[in-house]
């Protein structure tokens, strides 16, 4: 049981490239996050998605597009990479159960540290 | 505007020596509040959940509490395997179950 798995693990981009990132979860988790942390910042939310085929913006959208093809799957892309977007790249799931909090907990990846140079 | 704010935002301490950590809120609509632990090169591990004003929560070294505008994360005699950043997070009662997460602290125990 791998839990949350993000890859690359680091990347290496020129202003203007483009990549994706793949956020895989193996728990059967509705819901799935991506996050970016910067330093002094803490974790910002740039999109999330409450289903498969479903996706909606966060506090920090702007430059980023996302895809919930499959449950297990959460892509996040970048499609016109600028250093502003230099960070680290988080990726979470929880499961949704109505009221009972316990189980809303967000499960994270190891990251993704992404440089844009 | 909601806000979380954790403080400080760096603690040194030595091995036994006990102290608290700070995560203050201003969120309307609060369905609960995380904490989490990062190590280095790491992403966010769960701790504790808690829902309610004068709720408490422990786990080892540690121990949560919860008022109306701020939590407390209490670490008693800690070693230098507590050594991570320590982050904070409310969820409210909304679309998608978001967090909003404070900038954490950095919490150092030398032996």
């Amino acid at each position: 049981n791998a839990g949350v798995t993000q890859t690359p693990k680091f990347r290496v981009l020129k202003t203007g490239q483009s990549m994706t990132l793949l956020c895989a979860q193996d728990m059967n988790h509705e819901y799935m996050y991506w996050y970016r942390q910067d330093p002094g910042m803490g974790l910002r939310l740039i999109h999330y998605s409450v289903g498969e085929g479903t996706t909606a913006k966060g506090e920090v959208p702007d430059g980023y597009n996302v895809s919930r093809l499959k449950k297990q799957n959460f892509l996040l892309g970048l499609e016109s990479a600028a250093p502003s977007q230099t960070s680290v790249y988080f990726c979470a799931s929880s499961s949704y159960l109505g009221s009972v909090i316990a189980k809303n907990i967000q499960y994270f990846g190891a990251g993704t540290r992404l440089s844009v140079l | 505007e909601d806000q979380v704010t954790q403080s400080p935002e760096a603690l040194r301490l030595q091995e036994g020596e006990s102290s608290s950590l700070n995560c203050s809120y201003t969120v309307s609509g609060l369905r609960g509040l995380f904490w989490y632990r990062q190590d280095p090169g790491k992403g966010p591990e769960f701790l504790f959940t808690l829902y309610s004003a004068g709720e408490e929560k422990e786990k080892e070294r540690l121990k949560a509490t919860l008022t109306k505008k701020e939590s407390f994360l209490h670490i008693t005699a800690p070693k230098p395997e507590d050594s991570a950043t320590y982050l904070c997070a409310v969820q409210k009662t909304e679309y998608g179950n978001k967090l909003v997460f404070g900038a954490g602290t950095i919490l150092r125990v030398k032996s």
